[in-house]
């Protein structure tokens, strides 16, 4: 069965240092993972995803299936990076393009 | 373009109670989901279509039933609330099946907020 684990619930790190958001997922096949994102007062939103290997507003996403994992990371955070972030796996076998998605991580980015 | 939109944004039920939740989308996406997020949860698949008159259950479909008359709407229905079902409720649409491509996004609306009392 699919599984998205995001372990940290709350993750709060200081304006212009690294961050980084774990997800790891367990999927038997060939899965593709995106990370979502909410903002406040916002609806939620695709941020990127692993087949695309590109950078959004400093983003970057990594698949490593060796570890079954796809966590986000940006060197320097800025603050209108706070927001609620959502690991999401769509298995290919599965119905339309349906998402599993881990608990989230909400991310304070601290001035 | 609107997007996703939902109706309505908050409601109160009473046990035993029966409501629609409204969405529509104007991208002319032939997918469409229903997901409903408990507190400190993810989101989680009640139901999706894959085009007018194709509902199926997803992973939470209990307790509920959707239709897909038309490409734009897929409205959720909740026949006899229970407290369990007190959650937000997003829909979602996209435009492709899934595998490799840009048509995997999917685009979410608000979110209605219910609560079962």
């Amino acid at each position: 069965a699919q599984r998205v684990t995001q372990p940290e619930k709350l993750l709060s790190v200081f304006k212009g240092a690294p961050v980084e958001l774990k997800c790891n997922y367990s999927y038997s096949g060939s899965p593709e993972l995106f990370w979502y994102v909410q903002y406040s007062r916002q609806r939620l939103q695709l941020l990127l995803r692993h087949i695309s290997r590109e950078s959004i507003k400093g983003f970057t996403a990594d698949l490593n299936k060796g570890e079954t994992s796809f966590h986000l990371k940006k060197p320097f955070a800025q603050e209108e990076d706070s927001a609620m972030y959502y690991c999401a796996l769509s298995g290919r076998r599965d119905g339309a393009n349906n998402l599993f998605f881990g608990t989230g991580t909400r991310l304070t980015v601290i001035p | 373009n609107a997007g996703v939109t939902q109706t309505p944004k908050f409601r109160i039920l009473k046990i035993g109670q029966s409501m629609t939740l409204q969405c529509t989308q104007d991208m002319n996406h032939n997918y469409m989901y229903w997901y409903r997020q408990d507190p400190g949860m993810g989101l989680k698949l009640i139901y999706y279509s894959v085009g007018a008159g194709i509902t199926d259950k997803g992973e939470v479909p209990n307790g509920y039933n959707v239709s897909r008359s038309t490409t734009e709407d897929f409205p959720l229905r909740l026949e006899l609330a229970a407290p369990s079902q007190t959650s937000v409720y997003f829909c979602a649409s996209s435009y492709s099946r899934g595998g490799l491509g840009a048509g995997n996004e999917q685009f979410f609306g608000p979110g209605t907020r219910l609560t079962v009392l």
